[in-house]
């Protein structure tokens, strides 16, 4: 995985607090793509972000879950009130401009737990 | 994105070729053709991707037949470090809003020593 970092690796949460995920993509790609993985499940896109605008989010649930790539800084995942369902890993990746056939690729991952 | 069919699961003897199929018989004209695997609780690791033509990287080589409708992944010396769950994913190259990868099941690949 070439250098997309994200962290923490592992969050503990209580049911009802709040869970922020970061991702800092490879160094000059400026696309973000986030991706869940419950347990035992295959990957699930949630939302797709550029610099300041979120691109696609049709994978994201509709409340508690929100995402930003601000201008400065790393992606944020943000998770509000967080349940026991939400007990995932989380999967940034990112992707340059580099022309036809671009390459995406992927972080280590956040597990999220809910206790 | 088109849709790709895998086998579930395939074995390989360790130091042998292990050839996946893959097959995206609704495959566009601008769609290519990616790869990448998942070993077990780590992220997706890039393998390689092509369009037209047959590529080769360190990793693997991608065959890709002339009508697109099918591919093959060779890892030419499989490695017990090889077993993971192998994904053919097929995507427009461009950046637009619909150029999210999309998974699959996938192909359970087990190397055996």
């Amino acid at each position: 995985n070439a250098g997309v970092m994200q962290n923490p690796r592992h969050l503990v949460r209580r049911r009802g607090q709040e869970a922020r995920l970061r991702c800092s993509p490879v160094k000059g790609h400026s696309h973000v793509y986030w991706y869940r993985q419950l347990p035992e499940e295959g990957l699930k896109f949630m939302v797709y972000l550029q610099k300041e605008n979120i691109i696609d989010e049709s994978g994201m649930p509709k409340e508690r879950f929100s995402a930003e790539f601000p201008k400065e800084g790393p992606s944020i995942l943000r998770i509000q009130q967080v349940v026991r369902g939400d007990s995932a890993a989380y999967f940034c990746a990112s992707s340059g401009t580099d022309g036809g056939g671009n390459t995406i690729y992927f972080g280590e991952g956040s597990w999220l737990t809910v206790v | 994105d088109a849709k790709t069919t895998q086998p579930p699961s395939m074995d390989c003897a360790e130091g042998r070729a292990a050839n996946l199929p893959c097959n995206h018989s609704t495959i566009s004209g601008n769609e290519y053709v990616y790869w990448y695997r998942q070993i077990h609780s780590q992220g997706p690791q890039y393998i390689i991707h092509g369009l037209k033509n047959n590529e080769t990287n360190e990793m693997a080589s991608l065959i890709i037949t002339e009508d697109r409708k099918s591919s093959t992944l060779i890892l030419p010396h499989a490695t017990l470090r090889d077993t993971a769950v192998y994904y053919c994913i097929v995507r427009v190259g461009a950046l637009t809003s619909g150029s999210r990868l999309t998974f699959g099941e996938g192909t359970q690949l087990t190397v055996n020593p």
